[in-house]
């Protein structure tokens, strides 16, 4: 139990298609991420949000589109994405305070065929 | 230059042998520093954070070296487990939210 909750673990999905990727945490922390893992690079911030503002966009297109409606829920929202896309999404949750690490759900695959 | 860099490996190693990894940050500002390890399909854990002074948690030992602007992690006696990919992480801007990843150091450790 990681205390970050990403949903669905899985998801295939064309070209054309619409889906949203979930994440809550129950953790009580006021920041909240989305990560992309590609295979064999790093992981690449995509968007941060402090107190359900975001506060990085870190170039994201806009085919990817984050919606934080409040401290605990987080969602990716996906369209005419690409099979470049394809990677391992990460969400991840951070307390306020200096210092505190990243805690990360169990991430959601993500196909694009 | 990349902000945050490490030897991607992989590193093998006999079981029992101490190893160490370093990862090299570009910016001086860069405050809060991490290690974490990643299973391979899994998502990345916590394995310490750095403090200053060095800090010490049973066999993982990590160090700062702000002058030189590396992070270091020590494992001794390695245990099979311990075969993972281990991913250091920097905040570059002071205490700031972004919080950015290297591309991670392979260990394997071998019986």
């Amino acid at each position: 139990e990681t205390g970050v909750t990403q949903t669905p673990r899985h998801l295939v999905m064309g070209m054309t298609n619409k889906k949203s990727l979930k994440c809550e945490q129950h953790l009580g922390h006021n920041a909240m991420y989305w990560y992309k893992q590609s295979a064999k690079k790093p992981l690449e911030l995509m968007f941060v949000y402090n107190f359900k503002e975001q506060t990085e966009n870190n170039s994201v297109p806009s085919r990817f589109s984050p919606e934080c409606p409040n401290s605990s829920h987080l969602f990716l929202h996906l369209h005419t994405l690409q099979p470049e896309d394809s990677a391992l999404y990460l969400c991840a949750s951070r307390p306020g305070t200096p210092n505190s690490p990243l805690h990360f759900g169990n991430g959601t695959r993500l196909t694009v065929t | 230059r990349k902000e945050v860099e490490q030897d991607p490996g992989p590193f093998n190693v006999p079981e029992g042998a101490t190893v160490a990894f370093n990862c090299t940050y570009s910016n001086s500002a860069s405050q809060s520093f991490f290690w974490y390890r990643q299973d391979c399909r899994k998502e990345p854990k916590l394995l310490m954070s750095v403090y200053s002074s060095g800090n010490e948690d049973g066999r993982f030992t990590a160090q700062l070296n702000r002058a030189s602007q590396y992070i270091s992690l020590l494992i001794r006696d390695s245990k099979l487990s311990d075969s993972a990919t281990y991913l250091c992480a920097v905040t570059p801007e002071g205490y700031g939210n972004k919080l950015v990843f290297g591309a991670g150091t392979i260990l394997r450790v071998k019986s």
